[in-house]
């Protein structure tokens, strides 16, 4: 089945500063491609999806990238701000028969310093 | 308000006693699916629901049962609970398929 892979599994910056986090997958037919937040005491919320017929897809201050080649998907998240702070997982699921499954990376916990 | 309603937030229980979470939806949501949040490990699919003909395993079915009776809700159970299946629990449901999930709040489940 799939695995994803997801790093680093902590991550701190100062106000300001871009995050990076990193993905990557193992199954090659693996078309979607979607970064969920969760807060303190929260569900993760979906803050952007990416399917395998695009490289690249921005909102405001965030956007994921996407090499299929290497099978790798990036977050990243510009001028970072304090509300920021939670916990980024990265996910990956293929259509057809296995359209239900959704595989999850580990997380990384994300602390954006004022 | 849109959301989805698991109950209860936090259970406290014993090896062997059978209990049940239960899951609920008020956006007509055709997909339903079950997860455990692990440190380190990340979030696991148990079960997912397609809709209320169509039910499968996750990743990590073992020791649990789903039922899907009504499209509003997804009850997990466990029948026989031990304590590796301490964790926290997450319902999530979307319009169709794995896409653009909304997830419950979370229950806190430990066995003692």
């Amino acid at each position: 089945g799939e695995n994803v892979e997801q790093h680093p599994s902590t991550l701190s910056v100062q106000e300001g500063d871009s995050a990076v986090i990193k993905c990557t997958y193992s199954d090659s037919a693996s078309n979607y491609f979607p970064w969920y937040k969760q807060e303190l005491g929260k569900g993760p919320q979906l803050i952007i999806d990416i399917r395998s017929n695009v490289g690249e897809k921005k909102d405001q201050r965030i956007a994921v990238t996407l090499n299929k080649t290497a099978k790798h998907f990036s977050l990243h998240i510009t001028e970072t701000q304090p509300e920021d702070s939670a916990v980024y997982f990265c996910a990956a699921s293929t259509g057809g028969t296995s359209y239900g499954k959704l595989t999850f990376g580990q997380g990384t916990i994300l602390t954006v310093h004022p | 308000e849109a959301q989805v309603t698991q109950n209860p937030r936090y259970l406290i229980t014993v090896t062997g006693k059978k209990l049940t979470v239960t899951c609920s939806q008020n956006m007509n949501h055709e997909y339903m699916s079950w997860y455990r949040q692990d440190p380190g490990l990340g979030l696991r699919q148990i079960y997912y629901s397609m809709n209320v003909e169509v039910t499968d395993k996750g990743d990590v079915p073992e020791g649990y049962k789903v039922s899907r009776k009504e499209k509003r809700n997804f009850p997990l159970i466990l029948e026989s609970p031990s304590p590796n299946q301490t964790s926290l629990y997450f319902c999530a449901s979307s319009l169709y398929g794995n896409e653009k999930l909304f997830f419950g709040s979370g229950t806190q489940l430990s066995v003692l």
